[in-house]
C-alpha cells in the first residue's frame, strides 16, 4: 500500500477565501480521488484527479469552485475557492492502482472550518 | 447506478460481544467489495476485500463473505474489543474502470468495557 501525506492537516478559514490541499504520495500511483465527507456523513467523490489532463468532475461539483492539479504521478492538489461555512468538511485524498480488486488507500484527511 | 446500503447505527456492544454490520448492494456485473475503517480522528484504513462471489475477506478478526445471490456483504467478528470502537464503511467497486468506490452511509460501532 502507498503512503499517502496531506498538508495541512486542519486549518480554520474565513468565508470568501480559498484553501490550496496538498496530497503527496511515496510512489507513483495511477488514479488519484479526492472526496469529501461533511461532518457525521460518509464520503462523496469530488473528482478524479488525472495527470495532464484536466480532472474529472462529479455530478454537483464543478471546476470553478473546486479546481484540482495533477503534474505528476505522486502530487495533487484540490482548491477550496470562495469557501462558505457548507463547505466545512474533511477533504479525503486516495490513490488507487487502477488494477485488481480496485481498492484505494486514504490520506488522513484535512479538516477544514469556514466561519 | 451502483448504490450501497449500511445498516443504521450507532451500534452499542459490550466487550466480548458478536458483531454484525449489515451491507446490500446494488450494481451491475460483477463489482468489488471493501470494508473500511474510521478509527476516531484518523482517515480511512482498509479492513478487508473480496473480488468475486462466495469470496471471504477477513482481517484483524473480522470477516465478510460476498453473497451474490443476496446482494450482501455483512461484516462480523467473533469479539469485539473496545479497540474496535470506529465507525465502519462498506463500499464498491463497479465492473467499470473508473476506479471509483461508492461508499454506504457509515456505522458507528461503540464497545464498552
Amino acid at each position: 500500500s502507498a503512503v499517502i501525506s496531506q498538508k495541512p492537516s486542519r486549518d480554520i478559514c474565513q468565508r470568501g477565501t480559498s484553501l490550496t490541499i496538498q496530497c503527496q504520495v511515496d510512489s507513483q500511483v495511477t488514479m488519484m480521488f479526492w472526496y469529501r465527507q461533511q461532518p457525521g456523513q460518509s464520503l462523496t467523490l469530488i473528482a478524479t484527479a488525472n495527470q495532464g489532463s484536466e480532472a474529472t468532475y462529479e455530478s454537483g461539483f464543478v471546476i470553478d469552485k473546486f479546481p484540482i492539479s495533477r503534474p505528476n504521478l505522486t502530487f495533487s492538489t484540490l482548491t477550496v475557492s470562495n469557501m462558505s461555512p457548507e463547505d466545512s468538511s474533511i477533504y479525503l485524498c486516495s490513490v488507487g492502482t487502477g488494477t485488481g480488486p480496485g481498492e484505494q488507500y486514504f490520506g488522513p484527511g484535512t479538516r477544514l472550518t469556514v466561519t | 447506478g451502483n448504490s450501497v446500503t449500511q445498516m443504521e447505527g450507532p451500534v452499542t456492544l459490550s466487550e466480548e460481544a458478536f458483531l454484525t454490520i449489515n451491507c446490500t448492494y446494488t450494481a451491475t456485473g460483477y463489482p468489488s467489495l471493501f470494508w473500511y475503517v474510521q478509527y476516531p480522528g484518523e482517515g480511512l484504513q482498509l479492513l478487508l476485500k473480496a473480488t468475486k462471489a462466495d469470496d471471504k475477506g477477513s482481517n484483524k478478526g473480522f470477516e465478510a463473505t460476498y453473497r451474490k445471490e443476496t446482494t450482501s456483504f455483512h461484516l462480523e467478528k467473533g469479539s469485539v474489543q473496545v479497540s474496535d470502537s470506529a465507525v465502519y464503511f462498506c463500499a464498491l467497486k463497479g465492473s467499470s474502470n473508473t476506479g471509483k468506490l461508492i461508499f454506504g452511509q457509515g456505522t458507528t460501532l461503540q464497545v464498552k468495557p
